[in-house]
């Protein structure tokens, strides 16, 4: 059974554009998770989903959007890109909403230049 | 104040020794995970804790929820073991992780 995938792997953007990341949770797992990791420190939670409803949200500005899809998988958007966005962006998936267990994609590194 | 505290922030260890990374939360939780992340990678989860001990291979975790504080411990440390070591903690009401800031391991063989 696959894990939770990320994709792309790496992304180089420029400031001002716009970018999708992806991410495709474990078979079965209706909860979505994204979170920041700038480089040096701990991850920063952004969005939960669950059932393709908003469950959370973390201190982010509104350029930071998400959705999630009939099949649960889930699509990240950042607008207006700016070089602080430059991070590592995790999707962690769990079968419910409340994440007593949580499997972690490897990631998206996304520099922005 | 952070929700999650990790001590120590790095650690320095000779090949075989044993080692002992620390994690302070202050939150109620459900469940409490220590993850590892190498260099540049994502993160794997390793244990997944709401009560008592786990042990997979070399790594052993502790959980004490009253004192909340849980222990991850490496015995016969590996150069291959070198990584950020990272708590976190689901909260109670469930929709969110709060990490602590890692443990950076570097194992000299």
């Amino acid at each position: 059974d696959a894990g939770v995938t990320q994709s792309p792997t790496h992304l180089i953007k420029t400031r001002g554009q716009h970018v999708t990341l992806r991410c495709s949770p474990i078979s079965g797992h209706k909860s979505v998770s994204w979170y920041q990791q700038v480089l040096g420190q701990g991850p920063q939670f952004i969005f939960q989903y669950y059932e393709k409803e908003e469950r959370g949200r973390g201190n982010f500005p509104d350029r930071f959007s998400a959705r999630q899809f009939p099949n649960y998988s889930s699509e990240l958007n950042v607008n207006a890109l700016l070089l602080g966005d430059s991070a590592l962006y995790l999707c962690a998936s769990s079968l419910e909403a409340v994440l007593t267990e949580a499997f972690f994609g490897q990631g998206t590194r996304l520099t922005v230049v | 104040k952070n929700e999650v505290e990790q001590s120590p922030q790095n650690l320095t260890a000779q090949e075989g020794e044993f080692i002992t990374i620390n994690c302070s939360y202050s939150v109620g939780i459900s469940a409490l995970h220590w993850l590892q992340q190498h260099p540049g990678g994502g993160i794997v989860s390793l244990f997944m804790l709401s009560s008592g001990k786990k042990k997979h291979g070399r790594l052993i975790a502790t959980i004490n929820i009253q004192e909340k504080h849980s222990s991850l411990h490496i015995t016969a440390s590996h150069p291959r073991d070198s990584a950020v070591y990272i708590c976190a903690v689901s909260s109670y009401t469930g929709n969110q992780f709060y990490f602590g800031t890692g443990t950076s391991l570097t194992v000299i063989p």
